[in-house]
This record gives structure tokens, sequence and C-alpha cells, in this order.
């Protein structure tokens, strides 16, 4: 079955730094990303998602990267703002297949 | 529209008893998945429900976990009896289709077993 590592668990930043959250998978035929943000105290929502016919994917300050042959694709936030802290989990999956998370990653924006 | 709804949002037990865990998903949502997460790991799998039936059980960890979906429309899991282990938030996620797709989640429920 699919393995998803994600990494760091932790990431403390300062308000306006950037952020970038980096996870591997183990299955070459996902083909689906996407990104999730877990709020204090509220439930997990998709904030961006890409497809593995996409290198790169932006909304706003966020982006995702995709880099198929290497297995591995990141969630790059810029401009960080203290809304930002949250855990951001990752996720994989192909076709039908129920996605995979990654273990999550706490980041904390410092004001 | 209402999102994923769960029920109780935390729950306290002692070793040894009962807990169900309820789901409402969004309505018209065939799927549902039944997640879980330990403190600090990763949300993993238990289960999926296309309509009422069970599609893929391979992540639940034993028979004192059961999981149900009568009628298509909510779903709830029972652990019976809880073990120290269990303790965690369970989450339930739904979506239109399966896979390739973005599931809504639930507020999860927060289960302590002491």
């Amino acid at each position: 079955g699919e393995n998803v590592e994600q990494h760091p668990s932790t990431l403390s930043v300062q308000e306006g730094d950037s952020a970038v959250i980096k996870c591997t998978y183990s299955d070459s035929a996902s083909n689906y990303f996407p990104w999730y943000k877990q709020e204090l105290g509220k439930r997990p929502q998709l904030i961006i998602d890409i497809r593995s016919n996409v290198g790169e994917k932006k909304d706003q300050r966020i982006a995702v990267t995709l880099n198929k042959t290497a297995k591995h694709f990141s969630l790059h936030i810029t401009e960080t703002q203290p809304e930002d802290s949250a855990v951001y989990f990752c996720a994989a999956s192909r076709g039908s297949y129920i996605p995979t998370f990654g273990r999550g990653t706490s980041l904390i924006v410092h004001p | 529209e209402a999102g994923v709804t769960q029920f109780p949002s935390h729950s306290v037990i002692e070793k040894g008893q009962t807990v169900t865990l309820r789901c409402d998903p969004i309505s018209g949502h065939d799927n549902l998945y039944w997640y879980r997460r330990v403190m600090g790991k990763e949300i993993k799998f238990l289960l999926h429900f296309v309509k009422e039936s069970k599609q893929d059980e391979s992540g639940m960890p034993n028979n004192r976990f059961l999981a149900e979906r009568t009628g298509g429309t909510y779903s709830t899991l029972k652990v019976q009896p809880a073990e120290l282990e269990d303790s965690g938030v369970y989450f339930c996620a739904s979506s239109q289709v399966t896979g390739g797709t973005e599931a809504f989640f639930g507020q999860g429920t927060r289960l302590t077993v002491v």
C-alpha cells in the first residue's frame, strides 16, 4: 500500500517568513495530492490539491509543487501570518483508492 | 448546507466500557470514511463505506471495532470493550466520489480511555 512521509513534524517561523512542508510517497501510481489544514479545535479542510499531470499550482500565498520522478511534493506558504498557524496534513491517492495521510506538521507563526 | 457532523465531540470512558461514535455525512455523499489520529501521528484510515456497504475495512485495528451504516446515511463506530490504546481523535469524512477528490471532514470525536 501507499506510505506517506511528512516533514518536519513541527515548524516555527516568524511572521512574514516562508514555510515549506515536504512529503514523500511510495506508490508511483498515486495521482492526486491534497493538502489539509486543521486549525485548533476545528476540522481538517482542504486548502490546495495537485494532480500528477501538473508540476506546480498556486493559490495566493500558497503553492504546491510535485516531483513525480522523486515521488515528493511540497507545500509552500509565503508571507506567513499568525492565522496560518495550524496542523497541515499532506495525502496521496490514486484512482478510486482511499487517500493516505502524512503524520501532520504543526506550523507556528510568531507575530 | 450542513457539513459532516460528528457526535460526541469528546468522550471519556473507562477501560472495558463501550463507546459509540456517530457520523452524519454531507447529504448525497455515498462515500463515508472513518479515520483515527493518535497524538502526533498520521491520520490513519480505518474503513470506507459506499452507501451502506463496507468497501474497505482493512484499517480496522481489531474486532473490538464495529462500524455500521444502515440505510446508507449516518454511520456509527462502536468500540467494545475499549482499551487504553484506542484513545485518539476519530474523524469521519465523506465525498461524492471515491478517491481523487476532496474529502470533507467532520470535527472529530476525541476519545480518551482511562
